[in-house]
């Protein structure tokens, strides 16, 4: 039971390039979630799905696309990468099932 | 809008001197109150959800509180291995995304 598995775990960027963030989680959960962590800033929302084929914005979703084409992945996208959007990446499943984190550097 | 805030930011204790970690909230009913530990480098990891006031929830030396304005978290005795951030986070009731919104955290440094 691998619960939420996040790949890949480290991504180096080049400003304007293009990347996905796959998601994945084995418990059958309705709800997923994607954050960016900060520092100094907290866990903040980007983008959120209540169910397969949904999805929401959260707090800070410009710059981001996402889609849930399967239940037990939650894809978050970055069209245009932007040094702003260097961070450590999240998600999350049920609210209280985490992985272990993209660590993405845009230079 | 939801808000979290914990407080210290930062806390510095002796091993076995217990302390508590703050959690404030404002919200338009509660529906949750998580907490979780992160280990640098890492996802956080769940401890508890409490759901009402006066709720209380224990797992080793930790033991959560809550009341209508703020939950605690109280560390008994604690230990090196204990040192963490640790996170609060809040769910409103109401609406269909059950999102939570997360304080910025506390760092905790046990000292042997």
């Amino acid at each position: 039971n691998a619960g939420v598995t996040q790949t890949p775990k480290f991504r180096v960027l080049k400003t304007g390039q293009s990347m996905t963030l796959l998601c994945a989680q084995d418990m059958n959960h309705e709800y997923m979630y994607w954050y960016r962590q900060d520092p100094g800033m907290g866990l903040r929302l980007i983008h959120y799905s209540v169910g397969e084929g949904t999805t929401a914005k959260g707090e800070v979703p410009d710059g981001y696309n996402v889609s849930r084409l399967k239940k037990q992945n939650f894809l978050l996208g970055l069209e245009s990468a932007a040094p702003s959007q260097t961070s450590v990446y999240f998600c999350a499943s049920k609210g209280a099932f985490f992985g272990q984190g993209t660590r993405l550097t845009v230079v | 809008e939801d808000q979290v805030t914990q407080s210290p930011e930062a806390l510095r204790l002796q091993e076995g001197e217990s302390s508590s970690l703050n959690c404030s909230y404002t919200v338009s009913g509660l529906r949750g109150l998580f907490w979780y530990r992160q280990d640098p480098g890492k996802g956080p990891e769940f401890l508890f959800t409490l759901y009402s006031a006066g709720e209380e929830k224990e797992k080793e030396r930790l033991k959560a509180t809550l009341t209508k304005k703020e939950s605690f978290l109280h560390i008994t005795a604690p230990k090196p291995e204990d040192s963490a951030t640790y996170l609060c986070a809040v769910q409103a009731a109401g609406g269909s995304n059950y999102k939570l919104t997360f304080g910025k955290g506390t760092l905790l440094t046990v000292n042997p």
